[in-house]
């Protein structure tokens, strides 16, 4: 079955990076795309982006342009998301989420709580 | 962007009522591919419907999905206690952005 595990909770300072693993197994970790999620607390998901993990292109929302980075390592099925320049309101808990054929994100990861405090 | 809209932000309800949740898209979603999930306190969403109409694997039929262009619709047709929680509309699609409705609750009455 597929399964798609996260890393640990992490707190960093405002103006820190931080970097969430999510490791896939079950499938062909290149057969599908890698979205990532965020839901701040008592809101709603905020889409971020995803990877094309068979060749690593990427496509990310516009709001995280030009602070996100989003990667994979095939050997080992696992796939990355990096945000730099963390501000207190993107304290939030992130999923990545395996698509379907065109973008339903049929798995999801555990979540990973992000807290960015001073 | 495609903008989501869902409505009613919350809704108060009896196990076994009928439930039909909106969401409206800003522009017309030609593909329908559109997306229901279910969301409960402190797990992470689940895929209910996709192509506006399509149940995923393992979903009671008592979930449902409609629509087409700007307006979808997802029914539950008897309310059952475990379906109170927060559904989602989610717009997809091979040309990015995708983009959320902003959710609504279903609650206990």
């Amino acid at each position: 079955q597929v399964q798609l595990v996260q890393s640990g909770a992490e707190v960093k300072k405002p103006g820190a990076s931080v970097k969430v693993s999510c490791k896939a197994s079950g499938y062909t970790f290149t057969d599908y795309f890698m979205h990532w999620v965020r839901q701040a607390p008592g809101q709603g998901l905020e889409w971020m982006g995803r990877i094309n993990p068979n060749v690593g292109g990427t496509n990310y929302a516009q709001k995280f342009q030009d602070r996100v980075s989003m990667t994979r390592d095939t050997s080992i099925s696992t796939a990355y998301m990096e945000l730099s320049s963390l501000r207190s309101d993107d304290t939030a808990l992130y999923y990545c989420a395996k698509s379907g054929g065109l973008g339903e994100l049929v798995d999801w990861g555990q979540g990973t709580l992000v807290t960015v405090s001073s | 962007e495609i903008v989501l809209t869902q409505s009613p932000g919350t809704l108060s309800l009896s196990p076994g009522e009928r439930v039909t949740l909106s969401c409206r898209a800003s522009q017309t979603l030609s593909d329908n591919y559109l997306a229901w999930y279910q969301q409960k306190p402190g797990q992470a969403p689940r895929l209910l419907i996709y192509g506006a109409s399509s149940r995923a694997t393992g979903i009671p039929d008592r979930f449902s999905g409609s629509g087409s262009g700007t307006d979808f619709t997802l029914t539950i047709s008897r309310l059952e206690p475990e379906d109170f929680a927060v559904y989602y509309c989610q717009r997809y699609g091979s040309s990015p952005p995708v983009t959320f409705g902003g959710g609504t609750k279903v609650e206990t009455k």
